[in-house]
């Protein structure tokens, strides 16, 4: 079974502070992604990877940046948490190739900023 | 870029009905069109996909039918059961011979299945 997991379920933070939310996924997977859920408006892509060291901008990227130095591992990082930010994220991965592109999601991360 | 809409945001049906939730696509692109289960406090999972070379795909109790023409697709779950209750996401994707990187999701439709 794929198996992605997040490194928090619940996170608070204070308005200002850096945010790291990290991502590992044990099936050798060359893409991962995050997303960031909000009653109503789905799952907002925020950015992507679809190998170690590159990223892509999802729709949403403002006030985010990524990190993917190995590649079982996808970092989300807010530079200087704001309220806006408040949301659960969910981390996602799928594999190239082989017909398919099913994404396996992660437990998410329940973030608020105060 | 790709934009999909879906309706209704919230369906409730009785326990043993059927329920059907619709999205459309813009991107005439797009060739791949999955549904996630998304139960409460969990995560969403693939329940089932389809691909633009057909019409029509089935899995015991649900079903997904696609219109290329018209642009839209549909998640038809027949004898609804209390475990149907879920938030459904519909997305779609572009599936290239290397592989797509990236779903568009809907807004999602809250199933509550009535007993």
């Amino acid at each position: 079974d794929v198996k992605v997991t997040q490194s928090s379920r619940y996170l608070v933070k204070r308005t200002g502070e850096k945010v790291f939310l990290e991502c590992v996924q044990d099936m050798d997977h060359e893409n991962m992604f995050w997303y960031r859920q909000d009653p109503g408006l789905g799952l907002r892509l925020i950015y992507f990877s679809y190998d170690v060291k590159m990223k892509e901008k999802g729709d949403i990227p403002e006030g985010y940046s990524v990190s993917r130095e190995k590649k079982e591992r996808f970092s989300l990082i807010l530079e200087s948490a704001s309220t806006n930010q408040t949301s659960m994220y969910l981390c996602a991965s799928s594999q190239t190739g082989g017909g398919t592109d099913t994404q396996y999601f992660g437990p998410g991360t329940r973030l608020t900023v105060l | 870029g790709e934009n999909v809409e879906q309706h209704p945001s919230t369906l409730s049906v009785q326990e043993g009905d059927s329920a059907v939730i619709k999205c459309t696509y813009s991107d005439s692109a797009s060739n791949y069109f999955p549904w996630y289960k998304q139960e409460l406090g969990k995560r969403p999972q693939l329940i089932i996909d389809i691909r633009s070379n057909v019409g029509e795909k089935k899995d015991q109790r649900i079903a997904v039918t696609l219109n290329k023409t018209a642009k839209h697709f549909s998640l038809h779950i027949t004898e609804t059961q209390p475990e149907d209750s879920a938030v459904y996401f519909c997305a779609a994707s572009i599936i290239s011979g290397a592989g797509s990187y990236q779903l568009t999701f809907g807004k999602g439709t809250k199933l509550s299945v009535i007993p």
